[in-house]
This record gives structure tokens, sequence and C-alpha cells, in this order.
């Protein structure tokens, strides 16, 4: 499996607040993309990116943003979040964009 | 709109017996790729088996086997000599085609428990 990580792996916040969950990857995927998880929702897009500074919208993304400055690196951020942002976020990379996806472990996010 | 379709919420299965995890799709594109993915209670999600749109040969994975249906966008997953570490939520995913790059799209799961 690509050596993947997320952090913090578990966070509480409080409405309002900024939120950035970052991801790490070893593997020097070129794709990098952000999920949530959420009871009877399976797993829904949030933002991927297809390089360095390239980024694009998934199917959930609106209160989201991301950056992606290095290969390795891909920060989801909640400017301000919500109570229904709370969650669980996977980070996934792929080498190609039809390629599988390999999942880092998640971060369980409450807001409060 | 592009959808994955998972009918059974739950299923459960003896161990050392045999089950089938059902999962249809929607899509107008003629080339795809299908996956299972495997949830455990830790959360991780970890690849179970992989299958191109394109082959008509079914994927085999040791233990697991798809049921690839091309015409009827339909794509199950065998799991024989289930054994107690298959418990765990199964997700069927396929490749979308969007904005010149592909994306997952995942149905809502299947609980499988193994019985003792």
């Amino acid at each position: 499996d690509a050596g993947i990580t997320q952090s913090p792996r578990h966070k509480v916040t409080e409405t309002g607040t900024p939120v950035t969950l970052r991801c790490h990857q070893t593997e020097n995927h070129r794709y990098m993309y952000w999920y949530r998880q959420d009871p009877g929702h399976g797993l829904r897009l949030i933002h991927y990116s297809y390089g360095v500074k390239d980024t694009d919208k998934g199917e959930v993304s609106d209160g989201y943003s991301v950056s992606r400055s290095k290969t390795e690196d891909f920060l989801l951020t909640l400017e301000s979040a919500t109570s229904s942002q709370t969650s669980v976020y996977f980070c996934a990379t792929s080498r190609t964009s039809y390629e599988t996806q390999y999942f880092g472990p998640g971060t369980r996010l409450l807001v409060l | 709109a592009q959808t994955v379709t998972q009918s059974q919420p739950e299923m459960s299965v003896q161990e050392a017996e045999t089950v089938t995890l059902s999962c249809t799709y929607d899509t107008s594109e003629s080339d795809y790729y299908l996956f299972w993915y495997k949830q455990p209670p830790s959360r991780q999600m970890i690849l179970v088996i992989r299958q191109e749109a394109y082959k008509q040969q079914n994927a085999t994975e040791n233990r697991f086997s798809v049921n690839f249906q091309k015409a009827a966008k339909s794509f199950s997953l065998k799991i024989s000599d289930s054994q107690l570490g298959d418990a765990a939520m199964y997700f069927c995913a396929y490749t979308l085609l969007q904005g010149g790059s592909e994306k997952l799209v995942f149905g809502k799961g299947t609980k499988l428990t193994v019985n003792p």
C-alpha cells in the first residue's frame, strides 16, 4: 500500500473556526483526493488534485477548499466549520487517474 | 446521474461458506473501471479487487471473485470460504470520467457479518 498519512487523526472544534486537515504521501503519486464518509452516504468526493497546484471540485465541495504546493502534501481547509461538516475524512492517492486509489487511515472531525 | 447501487445494506454468512454481494451501476461510458473496497472496523479502506470494463474475464483475487455483467451493468462480489476477518463494510465503486479526469463514485456499502 502507498504510504499515506493523515493528520490530525481526531479533532474536535467549534462552529465557525477554521480547520485544516493534512494528507501526506510518500509514493510520488500524481493524483490525490479528499472524501468524506457519512452514514447512509458511503464516500463522497470533496476535491481532488491532478498535480501540484492543479485541483478541481468534487461532488460535495461547498464549504471546503484545498491546496497542493508540493507533490506529497494535499491540504483540506474548512474556512468556517459547521456542524454539517462533522464527518470522517479520507485522503486517497493514485498514480494515474484510472488506477487504484489507496486510502489513508482517515480523520474523524467533530464540529460542536 | 451516475450512480452505484448496493441493494443489500446488510448480509451475513457462516464461516467457511460462500456469500455474494451485489452491485449495479449506471453509466453511459463504454470504458471504465470497477472496484470493491473493504472497510473493517479500523476504518481503513482496503482494495479487494479491480475490474477493467474492457476485459471480459472476471477478476479473481484468492478467495474473492467478481461476476461482471457489462450489459446488465452488474458487478457482484463473491467471497468463498468466508473467514471471520472478512467481516467489514464492503463498498462497490466505479470510475466516472468528468472534466478530463476519472473519479471514483461509491455505493453506500454492504455490512457483512461472518458468524462462527
